[in-house]
């Protein structure tokens, strides 16, 4: 099926582990975006894409890092977990980033204990 | 800084009523999208409703239309004859630019029946 995959599903790590989310689309967009949702934070950008090899920041980017070295995949690494990063992760993608709006993947809820 | 204002977190209506959210938003761009997105419980992000803002019409589909006044730059949302499957956190986001999206905080609609 065609869309944006995100895996894990779940997680729960120890402060100071390092883990990668995966994301991964079949649509051949080229704009890919990682928000996190937070209660009555909404969806807040970490980092984004607007193509293979270029990468920029959004507003809350520290303790992640992405790299897009495929136009498919976007992965985002937590360096070393803190509790603060416990939170709703989605990772999205949109064809050019304008009027055809963003396909989201379903999500990973992350637990930093 | 852009931003995207929801004023009301929590909104209930009627089975079969009428419901509109609001929504504003600043941007200095002259031409940029807006969307409506719902999430249900199952925390997936479903696109509701775009507009461009170029388009003076309201864009509508099906039982949901929005009421977009450039000039004020308010987005709302209106849906009627609402269904118990219309509860959700909905979500007003726009694209200023080149740039991924900008999320409101959210409204949670419950729908009584």
């Amino acid at each position: 099926n065609a869309g944006v995959t995100q895996t894990p599903k779940f997680q729960v790590l120890k402060t100071g582990q390092s883990m990668t989310l995966q994301c991964a689309q079949d649509m051949n967009h080229e704009y890919m975006s990682w928000y996190r949702q937070d209660p009555g934070m909404g969806l807040r950008l970490i980092h984004y894409s607007v193509g293979a090899g270029i990468t920029d920041q959004g507003e809350v980017p520290n303790g992640y890092n992405v790299s897009r070295s495929t136009t498919e995949d976007f992965p985002l690494r937590l360096l070393s977990a803190a509790p603060s990063q416990t939170s709703v992760y989605f990772c999205a993608s949109s064809y050019r980033g304008t009027n055809y709006g963003y396909t989201f993947g379903s999500g990973t809820r992350l637990t930093v204990v | 800084a852009q931003t995207v204002t929801q004023s009301q977190p929590e909104m209930s209506v009627q089975e079969a009523e009428t419901v509109t959210l609001s929504c504003t938003y600043d941007t200095s761009e002259s031409d940029y999208y807006l969307f409506w997105y719902k999430q249900p419980p199952s925390r997936q992000m479903i696109l509701v409703i775009r507009q461009e803002a170029y388009k003076q019409q309201n864009a509508t589909e099906n039982r949901f239309s929005v009421n977009f006044q450039k000039a004020a730059k308010s987005f709302s949302l209106k849906i009627s004859d609402s269904q118990l499957g219309d509860a959700a956190m909905y979500f007003c986001a726009y694209i200023p630019g080149n740039t991924p999206l900008v999320f409101g905080k959210g409204t949670r609609l419950s729908v009584i029946a």
